[in-house]
């Protein structure tokens, strides 16, 4: 079956670094996501990554690796509005997205 | 980017009735609309794809007679829940999308009573 593995919960300190990690196991790999969403809102898009790598974006960065299906999201100079889900998807050969279950960030003062 | 209007963001409904949401795409051709329900401290969930022109592809577990899916033009996909009941109130979100990124409607919030 199809599996995207990341924590439930991490806790940060605001004006840390926090690094939030996905494993995936899917039928095809067409993209990875990160989907940042506070509670009772829609997702917003954070990232894409299709090759290997780091991609950078201001604050945060995404990273993956495909033969180890794994990917990181990377927060850094982390604000008390970055608390919030933070959601892995990977798009899977069929095109559709496949959703992992959401890692909930606490950032304390 | 693309903008997905979803309509309405909330509503309360009485059980037995039925409610009908609309997604909006307002600057991109939406071939395809998916429609997605999440549940609290859960993950979206995939219920139904919706391809314009054409039925609904509904995921396992989804009643197709119960989530009523249309997508008659390249702008406008709905999604009604009918004789709806408390066990149905969640979070809905429609969602369409490029290659690149995956575009979400605002979202609806349910509540049966």
């Amino acid at each position: 079956g199809q599996n995207i593995d990341q924590p439930t919960e991490m806790t940060a300190t605001e004006g840390a670094i926090v690094q939030i990690n996905c494993t995936y196991q899917t039928s095809g790999f067409n993209g990875l996501f990160w989907y940042q969403q506070h509670a009772g809102e829609a997702p917003t898009f954070l990232s894409y990554n299709v090759l290997d790598g780091l991609e950078e974006k201001g604050r945060f960065s995404s990273f993956l690796s495909r033969s180890k299906g794994y990917s990181y999201l990377l927060l850094k100079e982390l604000q008390m509005k970055d608390s919030a889900s933070y959601l892995c998807a990977v798009r899977d050969s069929n095109y559709q997205l496949i959703w992992g279950a959401g890692t909930k960030l606490i950032i304390k003062p | 980017g693309a903008v997905v209007s979803q309509h309405p963001s909330r509503v309360i409904c009485k059980s037995g009735t039925s409610v009908k949401i609309e997604c909006r795409s307002l600057d991109f051709q939406a071939t395809t609309m998916f429609w997605y329900r999440q549940f609290p401290k859960q993950s979206l969930m995939l219920m139904a794809t919706s391809n314009e022109g054409s039925k609904a592809t509904y995921e396992q577990g989804v009643e197709k007679d119960k989530f009523l899916i249309n997508h008659a033009s390249l702008t406008l996909s709905t999604l009604t829940v009918t004789s709806a009941h408390p066990e149905d109130s969640s979070f809905y979100i429609c969602s369409t999308g490029q290659d690149t990124e995956a575009f979400f409607g605002q979202g609806t919030r349910l509540t049966v009573v």
